[in-house]
């Protein structure tokens, strides 16, 4: 049973660039969340998706988007890239209807130079 | 004020020794509060959820004080194996399934 798995693992993008994440939530998990970590700070919420909508976000610009597929499969898409978008992003897929269940991937780490 | 608060340490203790850990949360709404341990460079994974009468799973004592708005980690008998980022998490305030996460606090245990 594959757990959450995320891609790439690492990635270096030029300011400016645009950035796509992609995150394949545990099997039997609907719901999928999205969370930025930089070094020395704990995981902050950039959004949740459910349904292949936008059900809730976090403090973060429109730069960050994302999607939601039919087979629950999610990507982080961030434009316009700063230096200060260097973190490890990190997927965590739920349990359908209750957030139980939480269970994160190993994470991408961007490095924007 | 940050909705979690945690000492971020380190904390650099020598095998055997007994650490604890704190946390302070501001919505008072919250419903569910958790433990996660996270190594370096890796993800976060749960260590154990925080329950209102306190909860041991080993050499682990989780504790929470819902007036004061404080959860603890306990641990004991502390092992090389321990040495992570512990990260304090917290749940449920207003309906929202979202956890919030500290910062996190690193314990270091040295031979």
């Amino acid at each position: 049973d594959a757990g959450v798995t995320q891609s790439p693992t690492h990635l270096i993008k030029t300011r400016g660039q645009q950035v796509t994440l992609r995150c394949s939530p545990k099997s039997g998990h609907d719901t999928v969340s999205w969370y930025q970590q930089a070094l020395g700070q704990g995981p902050q919420f950039i959004f949740q998706y459910y349904e292949e909508e936008e059900r809730q976000r976090g403090n973060f610009p429109d730069r960050f988007s994302g999607h939601q597929f039919p087979n629950y499969s999610s990507e982080l898409n961030v434009n316009a890239l700063l230096l200060g978008d260097s973190a490890l992003y990190l997927c965590a897929s739920s349990l359908p209807g209750t957030g139980n269940g939480y269970t994160f991937g190993s994470g991408t780490r961007l490095t924007v130079v | 004020r940050k909705e979690v608060e945690q000492d971020p340490g380190p904390f650099n203790v020598p095998e055997g020794a007994t650490v604890a850990f704190n946390c302070t949360y501001s919505n008072s709404a919250s419903q569910s509060f958790f433990w996660y341990r996270q190594d370096c460079r890796k993800e976060p994974k749960l260590l154990m959820s925080v329950y209102s009468s306190g909860n041991e799973d080993g050499r682990f004592t989780a504790q929470l004080n819902r007036a004061s708005q404080y959860i603890s980690l306990l641990i004991r008998d502390s092992k090389l194996s321990d040495s992570a980022t512990y990260l304090c998490v917290v749940r449920g305030a207003g309906g929202s399934y979202i956890p919030t996460f500290g910062r996190g606090t690193s314990l270091i245990v040295h031979p």
